[in-house]
């Protein structure tokens, strides 16, 4: 299909461990969102890339959590030394610009033991 | 800090009569809001927005009402249908200066026959 994916759909750890989640955005979109949704709570904005432009970082929870983005493909989350606290669903989103609708992936459930 | 509210947890409505589903925000530099639908294992899919220089936008049997004075909004399907049973979040931007969306918990909508 030619929506948001994310890879992998399900992700258990172990407390301590690092993880990596991927997206890949809608071709030829600009612009890609991370979000994440703990139990009970609502989506909350982590990162966005917006073409060649610096990152915007402002909704990352510590510096355990990075992303990278290569061009306008492919970008992955990595969350260093997970805690309990991290669990939660990561939601991926693309926009063909910003401030463009955003489309949405379905989701890595993270759970950390 | 919860800058987008949505109260109401869950709502029940019978198949064919209206749903209404409210949303409450904070942060008066808002000018776009939008609904989301996110069905389970599903990212969350674009529903309806409007503009803060709109009080009303109406899209097929959805409608978004926009109280700015109230800093209150609120999300009508009329009639209702079993296939909108679905979780509905609200989420306000500041175009200008934000390039993340802020979510609401969300409401789940049980529309039943």
């Amino acid at each position: 299909g030619a929506g948001v994916s994310q890879s992998p759909s399900n992700k258990v750890t172990e407390k301590g461990k690092d993880v990596e989640l991927r997206c890949d955005p809608i071709s030829g979109h600009t612009a890609l969102y991370w979000y994440r949704q703990r139990l009970g709570q609502g989506l909350e904005f982590l990162i966005y890339f917006q073409g060649n432009s610096a990152p915007d970082k402002s909704g990352l929870p510590s510096d355990r959590f990075s992303a990278e983005r290569t061009g306008e493909s492919v970008s992955t989350l990595t969350i260093q030394r997970t805690q309990q606290e991290d669990s939660a669903v990561y939601l991926c989103a693309s926009s063909l610009d910003f401030p463009g609708e955003q489309f949405f992936g379905p989701g890595t459930r993270l759970t950390v033991l | 800090d919860q800058q987008v509210k949505q109260n109401s947890p869950s709502l029940s409505v019978q198949e064919g009569r209206i749903s209404i589903l409210n949303c409450d925000y904070t942060n008066s530099m808002f000018d776009y809001f939008l609904w989301y639908k996110k069905y389970p294992a599903e990212g969350p899919t674009f529903l309806i927005s409007i503009s803060s220089i709109k009080d009303k936008n109406e899209d097929g049997r959805f409608t978004v009402f926009l109280n700015k004075s109230a800093k209150h909004l609120s999300l009508h399907i009329v009639p209702s249908q079993p296939g909108d049973s679905a979780v509905y979040f609200c989420a306000a931007r500041n175009t200008g200066t934000a390039s993340k969306l802020t979510f609401g918990t969300g409401t789940r909508l049980q529309v039943t026959l």
